[in-house]
């Protein structure tokens, strides 16, 4: 059965830093999120992509990040100068289209020091 | 504002016994309501999902409800297994294309 991948699995960064978190979207599928999860709390929505722009953002995803789909099969999402209250686990989704379940890859966890 | 409201925060169940978990939402507009299930460090991967109109789903020994006047869900599980051991969670997709989660209902089966 296929499924949404990212990489890494873990990513461990100091404060300022650049990351860049990678996600393979179920190939199929033309909308593409992100959300993120900080330790203990819930899931929360980052971002929309579709036809090779944002759809929706929430109030997080501020100029600090970005999201780009480089090529046919990856999605990805920069966060330019890291911060402390960054460190989450970091979602991707994808779906066929917008109301259809989204299937969610199995995160990122970034801890920024 | 769009709030997904889920009681127990946490329950501990035997093995073989069934329990109902809880959501309350106050999202709109209401376009479907999931529920998820997410084992500790991956991802939510979808167990049920109902429109306006869908009193019930099931899917194998999971069944959720839902009355989209009182907007109160909830989800059974039947014959708990140790696999069950998760945190579930209500998903309220609202507008478009937008989800509100709840915190999740925290289980955990014990033989």
């Amino acid at each position: 059965e296929p499924e949404v991948t990212q990489t890494p699995s873990h990513q461990v960064t100091q404060m300022g830093q650049e990351v860049i978190l990678r996600c393979v979207p179920i190939s199929n599928h033309l909308y593409f999120y992100w959300y993120r999860q900080i330790l203990g709390q819930k899931v929360e929505f980052l971002v929309s992509f579709y036809n090779n722009e944002i759809s929706e953002k929430s109030e997080i995803f501020d100029d600090q990040f970005s999201v780009e789909r480089p090529d046919g099969s990856n999605f990805t999402l920069k966060i330019r100068s890291t911060k402390l209250e960054d460190s989450a686990m970091y979602f991707c989704a994808s779906s066929r289209a917008p109301g259809e379940t989204q299937y969610f890859g199995p995160g990122t966890r970034l801890l920024v020091l | 504002k769009n709030q997904v409201e889920q009681s127990p925060q946490s329950l501990i169940i035997l093995e073989g016994k069934n329990c109902t978990l809880q959501c309350n939402y106050t999202v709109s507009p209401f376009s479907n309501l999931r529920w998820y299930k997410q084992d500790t460090g991956r991802g939510p991967v979808s167990l049920t999902i109902m429109t306006f109109s869908e009193n019930t789903k099931s899917n194998g020994r999971y069944t959720a409800t839902l009355d989209a006047d009182t907007k109160q869900s909830s989800l059974h599980i039947t014959a708990s297994q140790l696999s069950d051991s998760a945190s579930y969670i209500c998903v309220v997709l609202h507008g478009n294309n937008r989800l509100a989660f709840g915190k999740g209902n925290q289980v955990v089966v014990i033989p």
